[in-house]
């Protein structure tokens, strides 16, 4: 069964520093990967996806994620956190076989000045 | 602006009630999704219609339905409400309701149930 962990459920990092969020997907076949994000009382915005090709994606506010098959991974990373970027970070996987769209539970941003 | 919108923004209602939340998908989307995000239970998918017609279930209760009308918005109705039923429902919608789409996501519809 498709499913998403993501390990960590909190991270603080300082602004201006390097941010890694983890995600680990379980699917049968190749997956469609995606990263949103929800600022506080907001909905979910999409980040990036990946579908095929480049295992580097490259996303908006200047997040990229990395596919990696061998480690059924995709991470989320960013060069220099800026404190906009605190919010819950979200992983998710959909699949060319059925319909459903998994998301993982999701990590909560700190970013201190 | 995701372009996907959802009334009413908030609710409060008491338990036993019967609720019936709203969304309106991007122009274009032909799939709508609902999603219950709760502080114990994270963002869980609800049910999926494409182009009017029922899609996929996820874990939806009984008491609750939902509906994709001819003009593509949709409906979820929530009924016999219970305490635990307060939370944060999300719609989003997708031009094709395949696992490659990007979903776009509403504000979401703040439930408080008393």
């Amino acid at each position: 069964a498709q499913s998403v962990t993501q390990p960590d459920i909190h991270i603080t990092v300082s602004e201006g520093a390097s941010l890694e969020l983890r995600c680990n997907y379980s699917y049968g076949a190749t997956p469609y990967l995606f990263w949103y994000v929800q600022s506080p009382g907001q909905g979910l915005q999409l980040l990036l996806k990946y579908f095929s090709g480049d295992t580097l994606v490259q996303g908006i506010k200047g997040f990229e994620a990395e596919f990696k098959r061998s480690q059924s991974s995709f991470n989320l990373r960013k060069p220099s956190v800026h404190w906009s970027d605190a919010a819950e970070y979200f992983c998710a996987v959909g699949g060319n076989t059925g319909n459903q769209f998994y998301f993982g539970t999701g990590t909560s941003l700190t970013v201190i000045p | 602006d995701s372009g996907v919108t959802q009334t009413p923004k908030h609710l409060i209602t008491a338990t036993g009630q019967r609720v019936t939340l709203r969304c309106s998908p991007r122009s274009g989307d032909l799939s709508v999704y609902w999603y219950q995000q709760s502080l114990d239970q994270g963002l869980q998918f609800l049910i999926q219609y494409y182009n009017g017609e029922e899609r996929a279930k996820g874990n939806i209760l009984e008491r609750f339905s939902a509906q994709q009308f001819p003009d593509l918005h949709s409906e979820l109705n929530l009924s016999s409400l219970e305490l635990g039923d307060s939370a944060l429902y999300f719609c989003a919608s997708s031009a094709y309701g395949t696992g490659a789409d990007t979903q776009y996501f509403g504000p979401g519809t703040r439930l408080t149930v008393l």
